[in-house]
């Protein structure tokens, strides 16, 4: 059975950092893209970025790159989501979802979120 | 912006037929998915490609696609399917995915 499981919900001051993650399991988890989704409270679905858990290639959507940092240990079957300097905007529900290579729009398994607050 | 444009919200009567549309450039050359999401759980794929559904979702849902607009067609839609229903595909210049507003279905 194919699983993403993601660490669970995190509570945050501004300027802390925080590192979430999403463990695949029962499949080859360097064979498929995982990606990042973010659903702020009370609205819609806005893709991160993603990760290729092969090599490590990211592709970051322009709303958010150089504000977080995806990265994978393949070892471990993990990816991972990363902040260095929380914000109150950045309070929100985090998905991982799984991708083919050739079918990189449709995320067919995702994890059951993982809800980050921001809050002084 | 999302580079993908969804009403906001369609509402139909319980029995009927709803098809949500979602419009955008890049549907020109790309496929969109669709996703339900019901309040407090993940989304879920229940269209994708051509006109694909995952194991497990019921034939009344199907897709379709013409020009810049892709669309969610639920034939006979039930109360389970109240709902909130998102489109991805790529963006117009096919390096980034994007998503959809959302659209959210009421059954009468």
């Amino acid at each position: 059975e194919v699983q993403l499981v993601q660490s669970g919900a995190e509570v945050k001051k501004p300027g802390e950092s925080l590192r979430i993650s999403c463990k695949g399991s029962g499949y080859s988890f360097t064979s498929y893209w995982i990606s990042w989704v973010r659903q702020m409270p009370g609205k819609g679905l806005e893709w991160m970025g993603r990760i290729d858990p092969s090599d490590s290639y990211t592709n970051y959507s322009p709303s958010f790159q150089g504000h977080v940092t995806i990265s994978a240990d393949k070892s471990i079957s993990t990816a991972y989501l990363q902040w260095s300097s929380l914000k109150a905007s950045d309070t929100a529900m985090y998905y991982c979802a799984r991708s083919d290579y050739g079918d990189p729009e449709t995320f067919d398994y995702w994890g059951q979120g993982t809800l980050v607050t921001v809050s002084s | 912006s999302s580079e993908l444009t969804q009403d906001p919200a369609v509402s139909v009567a319980l029995g009927q037929t709803v098809t949500i549309t979602c419009q955008g450039d890049s549907l020109r050359s790309f496929y969109a998915s669709w996703y339900q999401q019901k309040p407090g759980q993940a989304p879920l794929l229940v269209i994708y490609g051509k006109n694909n559904r995952p194991s497990g979702i019921p034939d009344r849902f199907s897709g379709s696609s013409s020009g810049n607009t892709a669309s969610l067609t639920i034939t006979g839609a039930q109360a389970e399917d109240e709902a909130d229903y998102y489109c991805n595909s790529r963006d117009s210049s096919g390096n980034h995915l994007v998503f959809g507003g959302g659209t959210k279905l009421t059954v009468l």
